[in-house]
């Protein structure tokens, strides 16, 4: 039972570059978010999604794209990085009517 | 002012100590309240749910919630190693995973 599912695990990225962070859920959960954590700030939402096609933004979206084009995929996109974005950045899903998020493992990036 | 607030530790006491574990929060809608463990390098994993004010048990550990003073605590009895762990609390107002606030977390070490 894979759960949610996080590629890659490590990375790091160039000032400028752009990337895509993965993430995919074999739960049929309809929610899916992203979160940053940073030392001492805990986890902060960038953006969510309440289903296929849907998607808003969070409590630091600036510098980060999303899409879902499907129930299973929730890519997060870094267009221009930047030192400032180097965090641990976890991916989380649930169902609908529960509150319970689930976790993928995070992926680790840093900006040089 | 952040809308959850947590004792950011660290903490460390003997095995088999009390340990307390305590968040504050502004929004009053808040109505679903958890608390999540995070082992070193892995992803936030759900400990205890509780919906509205009240408490709730589950075996070793103890959820309280104060909607009057806007306060949660968490409370371990028997602590073991096992424990060590950084515990987050985190709160929605909503019935699902997609909008959940988390506070900036606790770590916690448990000396054998």
């Amino acid at each position: 039972n894979a759960g949610v599912t996080q590629t890659p695990k490590f990375q790091v990225l160039k000032t400028g570059q752009s990337m895509t962070l993965q993430c995919a859920q074999d739960m049929n959960h309809e929610y899916m978010s992203w979160y940053r954590q940073d030392p001492g700030m805990g986890l902060r939402l960038i953006h969510y999604s309440v289903g296929a096609g849907i998607t808003d933004q969070g409590e630091v979206p600036n510098g980060y794209n999303v899409s879902r084009s499907t129930t299973e995929d929730f890519p997060l996109r870094l267009l221009s990085a930047a030192p400032s974005q180097t965090s641990v950045y976890f991916c989380a899903s649930g169902r609908t009517g529960i509150t319970e998020a689930f976790f993928g493992q995070g992926t680790r990036l840093t900006v040089v | 002012q952040k809308e959850v607030e947590q004792d950011p530790g660290p903490l460390s006491v003997p095995e088999g100590a009390i340990v307390s574990l305590n968040c504050t929060y502004s929004n009053s809608a808040f109505q679903y309240f958890m608390w999540y463990r995070q082992y070193s390098r892995k992803g936030p994993e759900l400990l205890m749910y509780t919906y509205s004010s009240g408490n709730k048990e589950d075996g070793r550990f103890t959820a309280q919630v104060d909607k009057s003073s806007k306060y949660i605590s968490l409370f371990i009895r028997d602590s073991q190693p096992s424990d060590s762990a950084t515990y987050l609390c985190a709160m929605s107002a909503y019935s699902s995973a997609s909008k959940i606030i988390f506070g900036s977390g606790t770590r916690l070490s448990i000396r054998p």
